[in-house]
């Protein structure tokens, strides 16, 4: 079964610090691999996406990393800030074009 | 450039009663997806047009919820008759192609509550 697990489910950090979030994935075949931010009331924006051969990708503060072998991923965020404060989710994507999500890690970031 | 737009932004509705929720893509997106999030899960997916043609709806719960995109423009979802269990969040996608570097951009979201 195509499964995507995210951890923690929520995570509270302060202003200026920095934290990983961790992706587990059963899904075959793979295609690529996306982190998205979900600002609350908005919809999902993507900040990286990773093919199989990717091992890591930064979008500023933001540095995904991939292992296809263990099929795992993280998403470090680098001293983070108040609008960092979000659902980020990730998103495996299958061969047959099937996106599979995530339920997200909710980061609240403290003054 | 207008990003994804839905309409409404909430709907509050009876069970038994009728919704149409609406979703304006990306001018030029032939690809538009529907996804669906209920309480507490993960977003599902639930259709995909190219154009104006169904090219996946394996995702679509039953048969009460009908979409569709003539002309291949904006998407209506409608869901009839409404049930308790189709709360949530529905979101609405396009993207130029379907490609690994084809973005998916997502609009807010409608959120339905049914009573």
């Amino acid at each position: 079964k195509n499964q995507v697990e995210q951890s923690p489910q929520s995570l509270i950090i302060l202003e200026g610090k920095n934290c990983t979030l961790q992706c587990n994935y059963t899904v075959s075949p793979f295609s690529n691999l996306r982190w998205y931010k979900q600002d609350t009331g908005r919809g999902p924006v993507s900040l990286t996406i990773m093919t199989f051969s990717e091992n890591t990708k930064s979008n500023g503060r933001y540095t995904a990393t991939l292992d296809a072998d263990t099929k795992q991923s993280s998403l470090h965020i680098t001293a983070s800030q108040l609008s960092d404060s979000a659902s980020y989710i990730c998103v495996v994507n299958t061969g047959g074009f099937k996106t599979i999500f995530g339920a997200g890690t909710r980061l609240f970031v403290k003054a | 450039e207008a990003g994804v737009t839905q309409f409404p932004s909430h709907s509050v509705i009876e069970k038994g009663q009728t919704v149409t929720l609406r979703c304006d893509p990306i001018s030029g997106h032939d690809n538009l997806y529907w996804y669906r999030r209920v309480m507490g899960k993960e977003i599902k997916f639930l259709l995909h047009f190219v154009k104006e043609s169904k090219q996946d709806e394996s995702g679509m719960p039953n048969n009460r919820f009908l979409a569709e995109r003539t002309g291949g423009t904006y998407s209506t979802l409608k869901v009839q008759p409404a049930e308790l269990e189709d709360s949530g969040v529905y979101f609405c996608a396009s993207s130029i192609g379907q490609g690994i570097g084809n973005e998916q951009f997502f609009g807010p979201g409608t959120r339905l509550t049914v009573l």
